[in-house]
């Protein structure tokens, strides 16, 4: 089955510490996707990348990091710098014009 | 950033009535326009892709119009049932593969 999969489920971080978010997708999708989402509000665009070794800030990007090593990886890092990180995290992948494919999300919670 | 608006940003509708949501986008510099349903604790999943203006589509009691040219399109949900309850999201993809979503009509159906 493709898809596209997200790990942890669930993550606690104490602050001042980094932490690091998993997507990995075996749709042999190009162009992947971070968003987050707080109470209340639609998804914003944090980073995403349309090709290996490239990516692009999105609407939110401070205080995060991206990385595109692999076709399939595309893994999140929530910095110190990031002010309020406590939301939940979607991550998603695209094939050329077509929609967006979602993963399970993972929900982080500062303590 | 890009201003894509949604309206209603809620709505409770009794079984069986009838009801439609706006999504407002950018006119200019059109691609697509994506029309999602977000159910609560699933992954968000596509329901239309529109690409033309004037597009229909129809997915069972649920169809959206497209109107690229005044910027919007509208989503209607004939007969709603309790079912249909879930965060409806509408985004819009930009160039160099960056996808703004809008902040989305959450819909609620009363048995």
């Amino acid at each position: 089955d493709g898809g596209i999969t997200q790990s942890p489920k669930y993550l606690f971080r104490k602050e001042g510490q980094n932490v690091t978010l998993s997507c990995e997708q075996n749709l042999n999708h190009d162009a992947m996707y971070w968003y987050r989402q707080d109470p209340g509000q639609g998804l914003r665009l944090i980073y995403y990348s349309q090709i290996v070794n490239d990516f692009q800030k999105g609407d939110i990007a401070e205080g995060y990091s991206v990385s595109r090593e692999k076709k399939e990886s595309f893994p999140l890092t929530v910095t110190s710098a990031q002010k309020n990180p406590t939301a939940f995290y979607l991550c998603a992948a695209r094939q050329g014009v077509n929609e967006q494919f979602f993963g399970p999300g993972t929900r982080l919670t500062v303590l | 950033i890009l201003n894509v608006e949604q309206s209603p940003q809620s709505l409770h509708v009794q079984e069986g009535d009838s009801t439609n949501f706006t999504c407002s986008f950018p006119s200019s510099n059109f691609y697509a326009l994506h029309w999602y349903r977000w159910e609560t604790a699933k992954s968000p999943e596509a329901l239309f892709v529109m690409t033309l203006n004037g597009d229909e589509k129809k997915k069972g009691r649920i169809s959206a119009t497209l109107n690229t040219k005044e910027g919007y399109s509208y989503l209607y949900i004939k007969g709603s049932q309790p079912e249909d309850s879930a965060t409806y999201l509408c985004a819009f993809p930009g160039g160099y593969q960056k996808v703004t979503f809008g902040t989305g009509t959450k819909l609620q159906v009363i048995p």
